[in-house]
């Protein structure tokens, strides 16, 4: 199974500035030329909701602070400039292989 | 809107069964992919079962293989999953989730509010 890891476990940001998530998979999530990587984003009470899908593509309806990068074995959620909003726990996922598997979670305050 | 609605979730005693449902609507439910994700009490998630939109291919995770089986009646715009031989480790909030395929890949885009199982004697 492909074991992600996301880093750090949580983090506090102050209003404004950027937010930086990172999620390491223990084998390549790329296939023919596409990353398989997803993020989401979970506030108390609610499901996961889907931000970025494929490493980098901007789920519809997600603001434009919310970006993501990488390949291979090592991805990045960025959020800038944050908002009060984004206070959440945000998970990394992989569907490039069978069993899909998650990340562990980063807790996200803002300052 | 993309609605998903789950019930079904209690508590069971380890051995039991058990079966959820998730109502869809708000988009042409024979034509997805759909998954069963599950939460558990700290946090982890972790992906339980997918079925093709015809309901003709099933897939699952060596934790729930043989013990869950994942169904779908797209007459009635409903996806299914029954439990059987359910242990403690089984307790989570389980969700439905709409699958979308992208590339050569799908990912979970669409997730409902969830129903809970709680496994305990």
């Amino acid at each position: 199974d492909i074991v992600l890891t996301q880093s750090p476990a949580s983090l506090a940001v102050s209003l404004g500035q950027r937010a930086t998530i990172s999620c390491k998979a223990s084998q390549s999530v790329d296939y023919d030329g596409d990353s398989y990587m997803n993020w989401y984003q979970q506030k108390p009470g609610q499901p996961p909701k889907l931000l970025i899908y494929a490493a980098s593509n901007l789920e519809s309806g997600i603001p434009a602070r919310f970006s993501g990068s990488g390949s291979g074995t090592d991805f990045t959620l960025n959020i800038h400039p944050v908002e009060e909003e984004d206070a959440a726990t945000y998970y990394c996922q992989q569907s490039n292989e069978d069993p899909y598997t998650f990340g562990g979670g980063t807790k996200l305050e803002i300052k | 809107d993309v609605k998903l609605v789950e019930s079904g979730g209690g508590l069971v005693k380890p051995g039991g069964s058990l079966k959820l449902s998730c109502a869809a609507s708000g988009f042409t439910f024979s034509s997805y992919t759909m998954s069963w994700v599950r939460q558990t009490p700290e946090k982890r998630l972790e992906w339980v079962a997918t079925i093709s939109s015809a309901g003709s291919y099933t897939y699952y995770p060596d934790s729930v293989k043989g013990r869950f089986t994942i169904s779908r009646d797209n007459a009635k715009n409903t996806l299914y999953l029954q439990m059987s031989s359910l242990k403690s480790e089984d307790t989570a909030m389980y969700y439905c989730t709409r699958d979308y395929y992208y590339g050569s890949r799908y990912y979970f885009d669409c997730w409902g509010q969830g129903t809970t199982l709680t496994v305990s004697s």
